[in-house]
């Protein structure tokens, strides 16, 4: 299996600050990696896919970047709602996920 | 648009079979060529991708678990479900239902709000 390793596991940030996260895979997945968010008792939303496609209708403070086993994921300017986990996710079979980024407003 | 609701018993025994359906709405299941997918997380850990299916009835499943799940699909019904057996504590989550994009880039746009399984005696 892939595995993927976020980093940091939780980030404490301010609003209108930049936030990166870092997800990086075991081995080479080219673009196939996917990113979602997840707020306290709900379902996973997806923002991101194939490592830098933004899904129709997520704000465009959100991207990602990156190819091969080194991925990036970026907040340009935090809000108040932003305020969520985040997981990066291959879909080389079998689909795995990263152990997710806890994101606090500081 | 689509949406999914999973359903099932939410209290399970240990060495019992979980039995979960997901049932979609404002579509066709089998329209197009989504995989249809369980995903499950424990309390407070992260995401753990269970397996997929086809309206074709082919199936992937995730090896570690792969000797204790079933899933199947229902299209007059417009359900999948997901069978687990032999469950332990250790199989205690919630557990979702999404719709994976057909070939191409998969990724999961539709996910169900996900249901609650504890397994205890």
């Amino acid at each position: 299996d892939i595995q993927l390793t976020q980093s940091p596991s939780s980030l404490s940030a301010s609003v209108g600050d930049r936030v990166t996260i870092t997800c990086q895979a075991s081995q080479d997945i080219t673009n196939y990696l996917n990113w979602y968010q997840q707020k306290p008792g709900k379902a996973p939303k997806l923002l991101i896919y194939d490592a830098s496609n933004l899904e129709t209708g997520v704000p465009s403070r959100f991207s990602g970047s990156g190819s091969g086993t080194h991925f990036t994921f970026t907040i340009s300017s935090l809000q108040p709602e932003d305020i969520a986990t985040y997981y990066c996710q291959q879909y080389h079979l079998p689909r795995t996920f990263g152990q997710g980024t806890k994101l606090e407003i500081k | 648009q689509v949406q999914l609701q999973e359903s099932g018993p939410g209290l399970v025994k240990p060495s019992q079979t979980l039995s979960l359906t997901c049932t979609v709405s404002g579509g066709s299941i089998s329209t197009g060529s989504y995989s249809w997918t369980w995903i499950r997380q424990p309390a407070g850990k992260g995401l753990e991708w269970i397996g997929h299916i086809y309206i074709t009835g082919s199936t992937n499943y995730n090896p570690s678990l792969k000797s204790r799940v079933t899933l199947s699909i229902d299209t007059s019904k417009n359900q999948f479900s997901l069978k687990l057996s032999s469950v332990t504590a250790a199989d205690t989550a919630v557990y979702y239902c999404a719709r994976e994009t057909p070939s191409g880039y998969f990724y999961m746009d539709v996910w169900g709000k996900g249901t609650t399984v504890i397994v205890s005696s």
